[in-house]
């Protein structure tokens, strides 16, 4: 079957416009979450949603930072007013976790982003 | 907080020799889960293999293997028989039991030369 999938694969933007990520998950997958790979911090959490709650956000940087998922499937991270410190790769990952069992997460090719 | 250690940035052997990738990690806890994700050029995460570390006996995937220590709170990687397309970015991972959040090493880029 099809696997996480993100979309656009790359964005360019200019500083202070507002971008939108998306993220596809495994069919059937209720976990969903979001990742931010960088040359300076590595790979760091972001958010975590189950279903469509998301009962971890401790990883988002700041307020410019928001994330939602819709219909327990697609989720879009917006980053508004964006500044050069939030290029990054952002990578999505989906799981079949319940609350009580870890499970592995599966990841998608991230998107790469690019502030200028 | 976890943290996890990867001790060697870089590392580079011949195709078919076996190479051992580094991961320590600091916890707490007691009940928690240890990934190794392999990371290509083409940026995908995938799973190389995992641990659970109420598990007394190494994990193994064909020819990747661990070598779990929990008292040290080591978790190395042991690849056989390397092949080309092992080249890549190689990433160990910690989750506590109910975080659902992995941490993550810095990575050891693995180059396999022909």
């Amino acid at each position: 079957g099809a696997g996480v999938s993100q979309s656009p694969s790359n964005k360019v933007t200019e500083k202070g416009k507002d971008v939108e990520l998306r993220c596809d998950p495994i069919s059937g997958h209720t976990a969903l979450y979001w990742y931010r790979q960088s040359l300076g911090q590595g790979l760091e959490f972001l958010i975590y949603f189950q279903g469509n709650s998301a009962p971890d956000k401790s990883g988002l940087p700041s307020d410019r930072f928001s994330a939602e998922r819709t219909g327990g499937s697609v989720s879009t991270l917006t980053i508004q007013r964006t500044q050069q410190e939030d290029s990054a790769v952002y990578l999505c990952a989906s799981s079949l976790a319940s609350v009580m069992l870890e499970e592995t997460q599966y990841f998608g090719p991230g998107t790469r982003l690019l502030v200028l | 907080a976890q943290t996890v250690t990867q001790s060697q940035p870089e590392m580079s052997v011949q195709e078919a020799e076996t190479v051992t990738l580094s991961c320590t990690y600091d916890t707490s806890e007691n009940n928690y889960y240890l990934f190794w994700y392999k990371q290509p050029p083409s940026r995908q995460m995938i799973l190389v293999i995992r641990q659970e570390a109420y598990k007394q006996q190494n994990a193994t995937e064909n020819r990747f293997s661990v070598n779990f220590q929990k008292a040290a709170k080591s978790f190395s990687l042991k690849i056989s028989d390397s092949q080309l397309g092992d080249t890549a970015m190689y990433f160990c991972a910690f989750m506590k039991q109910g975080a659902q959040k992995l941490v993550f090493g810095q990575g050891t880029r693995l180059t396999i030369n022909p």
